[in-house]
């Protein structure tokens, strides 16, 4: 069964630092997504993507996130100036369709910010 | 902001005993998605409830949406060790981009 990639399985990053997550959605899918959840809580819907651009961002995904498709199958997230704060699992998700869809989700990508 | 609230918590059975987790909004749903998370892993959808007063079963588990569409359920017949987890229910917060809305959870520990 086709599954969502993500790499790496752990980032460990000084403070301050730049970081690029890295994710292969489901090839067939259209809809892509990231989402975040901070150890021991609620997974976070962090921003949408579709058609090359943001579809929705949540008030998380400030200037400091970008994401991007850089050719047809990778979708990334860089996170710039990291705070120690943005330590959390990053999951990657796409989706066929837009809605009422199910979201397959990666790994994850454990990011530690020291 | 758009919230699901979701109970309980935590949640320890004695292997055979039934669980249930109860996903609630203060304002009408259009659907909603529940999703099961091993410890350490990454949520798997589980199953999408779009019509009011719905009902879905897979196997053990029986998924309901409330007629108002306001509420949601989970329950698990005879627990077994495979089913521990954490159970979120997720709102898909727009019509058009998809963005899913997860409640808080509850983390299911099954007593063998």
């Amino acid at each position: 069964e086709p599954e969502v990639t993500q790499t790496p399985s752990h980032q460990v990053t000084q403070m301050g630092q730049e970081v690029i997550l890295r994710c292969v959605p489901i090839s067939n899918h259209l809809y892509f997504y990231w989402y975040r959840q901070i150890l021991g809580q609620k997974v976070e819907f962090l921003v949408s993507f579709y058609n090359n651009e943001i579809s929705e961002k949540s008030e998380i995904f400030d200037d400091q996130f970008s994401v991007e498709r850089p050719d047809g199958s990778n979708f990334t997230l860089k996170i710039r100036s990291t705070k120690l704060e943005d330590s959390a699992m990053y999951f990657c998700a796409s989706s066929a369709t837009n809605s009422n869809q199910p979201q397959h989700f990666g790994d994850g990508t454990r990011l530690s910010i020291l | 902001g758009q919230q699901v609230m979701q109970i309980p918590q935590y949640q320890h059975v004695q292997e055979g005993e039934d669980f249930t987790t109860y996903c609630n909004s203060s304002t009408t749903l259009s659907n909603i998605q529940w999703y099961k998370q091993r410890p350490g892993g990454h949520p798997v959808f589980l199953i999408q409830l779009v019509k009011s007063g719905e009902v879905k079963k897979q196997k053990r588990l029986t998924f309901q949406f409330g007629e108002a569409k306001k509420n949601s359920s989970l329950h698990i017949t005879a627990t077994q060790t495979t089913d521990v987890g954490t159970y979120f229910c997720a709102e898909d917060g727009s019509s058009n981009t998809g963005k899913l809305i997860f409640g808080q959870g509850t983390t299911l520990q099954v007593k063998p």
